[in-house]
């Protein structure tokens, strides 16, 4: 399958520890995204990365939030100090040039802070 | 606020009779829409798109409607069939270097057998 993959897709943790997500994206894409998604709402962009260059950040990232991409191929998303506000889907996509802003997505991170 | 919503949360329909689904958005600038379906405890999935320079488009079962001069989205799926079932979004792209599509809240489609 070489559709785009995400780790782990359910994640537990505590208040106040620190989280890493994993996305692998279709090999030949050169864009990747993150969204986050709560219950009963659409996916919010937090940030997307062109290569290795992340280009855009929403306001919603927090300081707590990192992403990196490097050699333009997986990407992390890390959360710092988690809070419960942060209990959300986290979505990975991607894209290329040849599909202009048609994004292919994963399966998402489920992740809970208790 | 959102920049793009949908009137109906939950639309019921029985299997067989085509559904239609609405968007609204607010942007006047947006010049790409797609709508997006996704199935519980999956990602979203491309359906079809469509730029602000057509009024419609069709694709296997499904049509997307534009109305630029009421900013309207919708989209038909005829024929429903329960593996239909899902939530819909609608996305819009302001366009000019933007590859950011911006998503709505969502429609719950629910066919019954």
């Amino acid at each position: 399958d070489t559709g785009v993959s995400q780790d782990p897709r359910h994640k537990i943790t505590k208040r106040g520890q620190n989280v890493t997500f994993r996305c692998d994206p279709i090999s030949e894409h050169n864009r990747l995204y993150w969204y986050r998604q709560t219950l009963g709402q659409g996916p919010e962009f937090l940030t997307y990365f062109q290569n290795e260059a992340q280009l855009e950040k929403s306001r919603l990232l927090s300081d707590r939030f990192s992403a990196e991409r490097p050699k333009g191929s997986f990407s992390t998303l890390e959360i710092q100090r988690t809070e419960q506000g942060d209990s959300a889907m986290y979505l990975c996509a991607s894209s290329s040039d040849g599909f202009g802003e048609k994004l292919f997505f994963g399966s998402g991170t489920q992740l809970s802070v208790l | 606020g959102e920049s793009v919503g949908l009137h109906l949360p939950t639309l019921s329909v029985q299997e067989g009779d085509n559904s239609i689904i609405n968007c609204a958005y607010s942007n006047s600038a947006s010049d790409y829409f797609i709508w997006y379906k996704q199935e519980s405890g999956k990602g979203p999935q491309f359906i079809i798109d469509i730029r602000s320079n057509m009024d419609k488009r069709q694709g296997q079962r499904v049509t997307v409607l534009l109305n630029k001069t009421v900013k309207h989205l919708s989209l038909q799926i005829a024929a429903t069939q329960p593996g239909d079932s899902a939530v819909y979004f609608c996305a819009e792209n302001i366009g000019g270097g933007s590859y950011i599509p911006t998503f709505g809240r969502g429609t719950s489609l629910i066919v019954h057998p």
